[in-house]
C-alpha cells in the first residue's frame, strides 16, 4: 500500500507570498497518477491538479504541480485571500485504488 | 452542468445499517467510474469504494470491506452505498466523486453526514 506524507502540516504565510507544499510517496506513483485538491471549511474538495502537473478546468495559473516518482510539489506562486485552505495530494493506479495524504493547512500569518 | 447530490445520511446506532444514494446529472453517468470518499469530523479524506462504469469492477478500502457494498443503476443515474454493521469510526461526511483523467476526482457532491452513535 502506498502511503502519502504531506509536509508541512501547517504553512503560515501572508497574501502575496509563495507557498510550496510537499507530498512524498512511500513507493513510486505510477505514470504521474498524482492529484492535488483544495478544501475549504464546509465544502467538498476541489480538484486543482491531475497527472502531477496538469491544471484542472478553471484553475488559475498561480497553481502549479511538479514532480515524479515519489516526490511531488504543489506551488502557489502568489497567495490570494481565497487560497487559504487545506490541500490534499492523492495517488491512484495502485492498490488501494485511491490514497490521500494527510493534508497541509495553509493559514494566514 | 455536472451535479452530484448525495442523500440518505443520518443518525444510526452502532451495528445498524444505512443506504446512501448519489443522484447524478449533467453528464452521461454510464460512461464514468465513481467513488465514495469519506471524511471524519476534523480529519482528512479517506477513500471508501470504487465502481467501474459498467459496475463489473468494484474495490473497497480494508476498513469497510465485508460491511459496505457499492452499486449503481445506470438507468436511474444513481450510485449507492449500502453500509451494514456500522461502527463509531464510520462517522463522517460521505462524498460521491466522479473519476476523470488519471483517476483524479474532478467532480464531487456536497456530501451527506453519517453519525454512528448510541
Amino acid at each position: 500500500e502506498i502511503v502519502l506524507t504531506q509536509s508541512p502540516g501547517t504553512l503560515s504565510l501572508s497574501p502575496g507570498e509563495r507557498a510550496t507544499l510537499s507530498c512524498r510517496a512511500s513507493q513510486s506513483v505510477s505514470s504521474g497518477y498524482l492529484a492535488w485538491y483544495q478544501q475549504k471549511p464546509g465544502q467538498a474538495p476541489r480538484l486543482l491538479i491531475y497527472g502531477a502537473s496538469t491544471r484542472a478546468t478553471g484553475i488559475p495559473d498561480r497553481f502549479s504541480g511538479s514532480g515524479s516518482g515519489t516526490d511531488f510539489t504543489l506551488t502557489i506562486s502568489r497567495l490570494e485571500p481565497e487560497d487559504f485552505a487545506v490541500y490534499y495530494c492523492q495517488q491512484s493506479g495502485s492498490s488501494p485504488r485511491l490514497t490521500f495524504g494527510g493534508g497541509t493547512k495553509v493559514e494566514i500569518k | 452542468e455536472v451535479q452530484l447530490v448525495e442523500f440518505g445520511g443520518g443518525l444510526v446506532q452502532p451495528g445498524g445499517s444505512l443506504r446512501l444514494s448519489c443522484a447524478a446529472s449533467g453528464f452521461t453517468f454510464s460512461s464514468y467510474e465513481m467513488n465514495w470518499v469519506r471524511q471524519a469530523p476534523g480529519k482528512g479524506l479517506e477513500w471508501v469504494s470504487y465502481i467501474s462504469s459498467s459496475g463489473i469492477n468494484i474495490y473497497y478500502a480494508d476498513s469497510v470491506r465485508g460491511r459496505f457494498t457499492i452499486s449503481r443503476d445506470n438507468a436511474k443515474n444513481s450510485l449507492y452505498l449500502q453500509m451494514n454493521s456500522l461502527r463509531a469510526e464510520d462517522t463522517g461526511v460521505y462524498y460521491c466523486a466522479r473519476d476523470g483523467y488519471y483517476q483524479a476526482a474532478g467532480y464531487w457532491g456536497q456530501g451527506t453526514l453519517v453519525t454512528v452513535s448510541s
